[in-house]
């Protein structure tokens, strides 16, 4: 996807180990999000960031933590892996607060086993 | 409790036919409802975005109608191609900031 770059596409890890996804942007865009995305759910957003070091929380947020040291990237960091987390994970970029303009990744697989 | 219900979860149908998605949302205080397609294993791409105001928008072979009334919306592809093959994720703003996903329909189009 044009614009926003997420990597690893794929990774497995263990229990117990802690794991950092990145999310990198080349739009300058103010917004970036982190949601998860299971079978049979809606996407879920886990925390976003509306600036540099500004950052809040979402709606399944606990185990997670996340940073943004630059405007380009957006860090998702799950501190001891879990099977529970186990999920694609998106970013996604916005100009403006709920915008038009939102654009996602194309998504992280994590297994944790 | 803000939510936003899709049907049917899935969907086939033949290559050259019209079809219609549903979906169903609470979200209050409404801001904005798009569609969003996104194909296995990729992330969603915009279809369609709709304001309060508007009842219908279309992007080609999809036409997207709002009933912000009844708190419906639908979305019709017309003329159904191979490439339609994907899920179709309903998504409602609210609060200007917070937003609510559906679940999503897995369209798959047979030739």
């Amino acid at each position: 996807d044009a614009g926003i770059t997420q990597s690893p596409r794929h990774k497995v890890t263990e229990t117990g180990t802690p794991v950092t996804l990145r999310c990198h942007q080349t739009e300058n865009h103010r917004y970036m999000y982190w949601y998860r995305q299971d079978p049979g759910h809606g996407l879920r957003l886990i925390h976003y960031s509306y600036g540099v070091k500004d950052t809040d929380k979402g709606e399944v947020s606990d185990g997670y933590s996340v940073s943004r040291s630059k405007t380009e990237d957006f860090l998702l960091t799950l501190e001891s892996a879990t099977s529970s987390q186990t999920s694609v994970y998106f970013c996604a970029i916005s100009e403006s607060a709920g915008g038009a303009g939102y654009t996602f990744g194309s998504g992280t697989r994590l297994t944790v086993v | 409790k803000n939510q936003v219900e899709q049907s049917p979860q899935s969907l086939i149908i033949l290559e050259g036919k019209n079809c219609t998605l549903q979906c169903n949302y609470t979200v209050s205080p409404f801001s904005n409802l798009r569609w969003y397609k996104q194909d296995t294993g990729r992330g969603p791409v915009s279809l369609t975005i709709m304001t309060f105001s508007e009842n219908t928008k279309s992007n080609g072979r999809y036409t997207a109608t709002l009933d912000a009334d009844t708190k419906q919306s639908s979305l019709h592809i017309t003329a159904s191609q191979l490439s339609d093959s994907a899920s179709y994720i309903c998504v409602v703003s609210f609060n200007n900031n917070d937003m609510r996903f559906g679940a999503g329909t897995r369209l798959t189009v047979k030739p």
